[in-house]
């Protein structure tokens, strides 16, 4: 069974540049999810998606992210512009079920912005 | 709301010997999910090992075993017979809506 892919693998832009970031989840899986892990830090949830529906993207920052799953398959996250603290691992996951279930993640894109 | 609190920045053991990472929750909900994950430097999140609120027995795969008390809120981590490979980042995360995560614990495995 493939797992979560994630591409690019790593991205060095410029701040006040544009990136994107794409995940195809494990076939069947419902839910993905986008999660933004900061260097020494644990991961933060940005968006969650159930099928193409938003369950929750309270902590996206609306002014310069945002996310799509068309289809309800793959998924696009976005930044612009790009800021320095926005240099961290993006990591993609998804799972059958929002809950109850094993939650599988990609190899995470590694953004720096400098 | 849901929080998971890792109070343990580092730990250190011997190789062979057994390790507890600490995890403590809070959630007011009677229905959750409790995963440990491991990230090597490398980035990767790989799953270890899942406890549901309901499940009787503490779970266990492998060398690793999740004691849940559910009364004191707390899933620590066992591991038994610690590996050079064991040395990473261990994070505990518990899902209800949404999958959160606590800040986890640097391990090191020292031969």
């Amino acid at each position: 069974e493939a797992g979560v892919a994630q591409s690019p693998r790593y991205k060095i832009i410029e701040k006040r540049q544009s990136v994107a970031f794409w995940c195809n989840p494990i076939s069947g899986h419902a839910t993905l999810y986008w999660y933004q892990q900061i260097l020494g830090q644990g991961p933060k949830l940005l968006i969650q998606f159930q099928n193409n529906g938003v369950v929750d993207d309270s902590q996206l920052p609306k002014d310069r992210f945002s996310a799509e799953r068309l289809k309800g398959v793959d998924s696009t996250l976005k930044i612009q512009p790009a800021k320095l603290e926005d240099s961290a691992v993006y990591l993609c996951a998804s799972s059958p079920l929002s809950t109850g279930n094993t939650i599988y993640f990609g190899e995470g894109s590694w953004l720096t912005v400098v | 709301a849901q929080k998971i609190t890792q109070t343990q920045p580092g730990m250190f053991v011997q190789e062979k010997e057994a390790v507890t990472l600490d995890c403590t929750y809070d959630t007011s909900d009677p229905s959750y999910g409790l995963f440990w994950y491991k990230q090597p430097s490398s980035g990767e999140m790989i799953f270890l090992i899942y406890q549901g609120s309901y499940d009787q027995q503490n779970a266990t795969e492998g060398r690793y075993s999740l004691n849940f008390q559910k009364a004191r809120k707390s899933a620590n981590l066992v591991i038994s017979a610690s590996q050079l490979g064991d040395s990473a980042m261990y994070f505990c995360a518990m899902s209800r809506i949404k999958l959160v995560f606590g800040k986890g614990t640097k391990l090191t495995v020292n031969p």
